[in-house]
């Protein structure tokens, strides 16, 4: 099956900086591809998400980059802020509107001011 | 908008005990699943639903059941709770052949004395 790598476990960065968190997948059929953010104590949320007919998508500070050839995937937060602190999960599956992801081990952002 | 609603919010057993955690959403969406969440691992899928009284194991159904009796609610019981278990244990719900966005409840945190 699908395994998703993500490569940072912690991250952090100064407030302003920019943050970026890679993934890798192993599965070529894989072809949708959410982030979701996860606050202290609480469920996660959805943030973005890419399919595989694009390379990049952009929803205001956050770009998601996709490279279908290397089987990876990135999330870029630009212009950091305190309340990007999180667990940021990025997360795989075969069709778009699949109803199994496969997720990725978490990174935690801290946003230093 | 809508919520999903986990209960309890925390839950302690003894080893060896049948325990059921609940879950609600009143999204109206067709797609309910259950993960685990334990620290560094991400989230593994557990058991998923598409409709009412429909049932499919995710990767790590072994240990659990569940129960999808009627839209708005998907039960999960551990059948025999064992140490290695404490874990956050997550609910989310998605709109089937939606966009794949899934909507997360706030966890039911175990642990097994």
């Amino acid at each position: 099956g699908e395994k998703v790598e993500q490569h940072e476990s912690t991250l952090s960065v100064r407030e302003g900086d920019s943050a970026v968190i890679n993934c890798t997948y192993t599965d070529t059929a894989s072809s949708y591809f959410p982030w979701y953010k996860q606050e202290a104590g609480k469920g996660l949320h959805f943030v973005i998400d890419i399919r595989s007919n694009v390379d990049r998508k952009q929803s205001q500070r956050l770009i998601v980059l996709l490279d279908k050839k290397a089987k990876r995937f990135s999330l870029h937060i630009t212009a950091t802020q305190p309340e990007d602190s999180a667990i940021y999960f990025c997360a795989a599956s075969y069709h778009y509107g699949n109803e199994k992801i496969t997720f990725g081990a978490g990174t935690k952002l801290t946003i230093k001011p | 908008g809508g919520i999903i609603t986990q209960t309890p919010k925390f839950l302690i057993g003894q080893e060896g005990q049948k325990l059921t955690l609940k879950c609600q959403q009143n999204f109206n969406h067709d797609t309910m699943y259950w993960y685990r969440q334990d620290s560094g691992k991400g989230l593994r899928l557990i058991y998923y639903s598409i409709t009412e009284n429909d049932l499919q194991k995710g990767d790590l159904s072994e240990g659990y059941d569940a129960s999808r009796e009627k839209k708005s609610s998907f039960s999960l019981t551990v059948t025999s709770a064992q140490k290695n278990e404490m874990a956050v244990f997550l609910c989310a719900s998605s709109r089937l052949g939606g966009r794949g966005e899934q909507y997360f409840g706030p966890g039911t945190r175990l642990t097994v004395l």
